[in-house]
Order: structure tokens, then sequence, then C-alpha cells
């Protein structure tokens, strides 16, 4: 079974400023890893996803995360942030072995750009 | 545009009463799962299929929840004699080799 933790339930950041949000997974096996964005009363978008090989990730709107096995974990970083980032961020896990995707999340993190 | 339908967006019932809602993924994909998010939780694993068998399904699902997919293509999920505590957004997903496509979700408020 695996676990995700992410330390942060709101992180408020100025507009142009870096952001990072923090995810920490426990698990016994290998795995692959995942930042979902969440929109008010909307589903759920992937923005950049671990599956093997170099552990820093690119994905959409800027956003990169870094897969750190030793640490068990999977960051979220953008450089400068823009009013349009304002949303919850979930961190996902799941056994890379399993032949599927059941997922499992974290709390969120909701992100709030000021102007 | 993920290539995931639900339906309906948003459905509210008295207690007691059976809901159902309905997945239609774009293209008839393998797997099809179901989640469920509470207000300031992430989503939960509930169950998923690969064409019609469903091959797995969570503790939370008790046995009033009943999900199918009977040709492999549309899936439904039904609760029967809601409870105020089985208010959520239901989300439906369909898998591409690497990632989850989510659909917009499906709000259930229970009286």
């Amino acid at each position: 079974a695996q676990s995700v933790t992410q330390l942060d339930s709101q992180v408020p950041v100025f507009e142009e400023a870096p952001v990072e949000l923090r995810c920490n997974y426990s698990s016994s096996v290998s795995v692959y890893l995942f930042w979902y964005v969440q929109y008010p009363n909307q589903g759920l978008q992937l923005l950049l996803k671990y599956l093997s090989g170099s552990t820093l990730v690119k994905g959409i709107n800027g956003f990169e995360a870094e897969f750190n096995k030793s640490q068990t974990s999977f960051h979220l970083r953008k450089p400068s942030v823009h009013i349009s980032d304002t949303a919850e961020y979930f961190c996902a896990v799941t056994n890379s072995g399993a032949g599927s995707y059941q997922l499992t999340f974290g709390k969120g993190t909701k992100l709030s750009v000021i102007p | 545009d993920t290539g995931v339908s639900q339906d309906p967006r948003h459905k509210i019932t008295k207690r007691g009463q059976n809901v159902t809602f309905r997945c239609d993924p774009i293209s008839e994909h393998n797997r099809l799962y179901w989640y469920r998010q509470t207000l300031g939780q992430g989503p939960e694993f509930l169950t998923y299929f690969q064409n019609e068998a469903q091959l797995e399904k969570s503790r939370l699902l008790s046995d009033r929840f009943s999900a199918e997919r009977p040709k492999g293509s549309f899936s439904t999920l039904e609760i029967q004699r809601t409870e105020q505590g089985d208010s959520a957004m239901y989300l439906c997903a369909r898998d591409n080799p690497g990632e989850l496509f989510f659909g917009e979700g499906s709000r259930l408020t229970v009286l």
C-alpha cells in the first residue's frame, strides 16, 4: 500500500514569485508519481508525471518536479507564478508494477496567487 | 477535453433515495476507474474495470454501491439508500499508458 503526504494545505504566494509545493510518499515497491491540478468545480488535469528515466520532469504551464528516491519526495516547483495558477494541486502515487493506475492521492495543496 | 463525459454534473437528492451516475469514455478504453472526492480531500479510489470485468473494489465501496460496465464501453455507478455521508464528487477516469484522464465529475448532494 502507498500513502502520500502533502505537507502544506494552503500556500499563498505573490504573483511572479517562485513556489514549491511539497509532496512525500511512502511505498514498499517502485512507484509512478503524478501531480494533478484542479480548478473549482472541475475534474483533475495532469500537470506532470514521473514514470522512469530523468528524475527532473517538466510539465505543462511551466511546472516541474524532481523525484528524490532517497527522500521519497516529489516536490512541484514553478519559478514565477501567475494569477491563473490559483487552484488546488494534488500529488499522487501508484505501484509501478501493478498494471493499472489505481492512484493514491494526497489531501491537496491550495495555491493562492496574490496580485 | 479529456475524452471522459459524466452525467449528470450535479444531483441533489433526499436521504434514502437511489441515484445513478454515468460515465462515457470517448472510445472503448480497456480500463475505466471510479473515484470519490469529498470536500477538502483528495480523490479516493473506489473501483476499476478492465473491459466489462470489475477487477478491484475498495473497501469504501459499501454494499449500497454498485458499478457496472455492461459492454465494456460506458459505466454506471449506482448508490442505493443514499446517506448524507455520500455527498461528494464522483469522478470517472480512463487510462492511457502512463496517465489517467479524468472527467469533470458528478457532484452529489444528499439532503
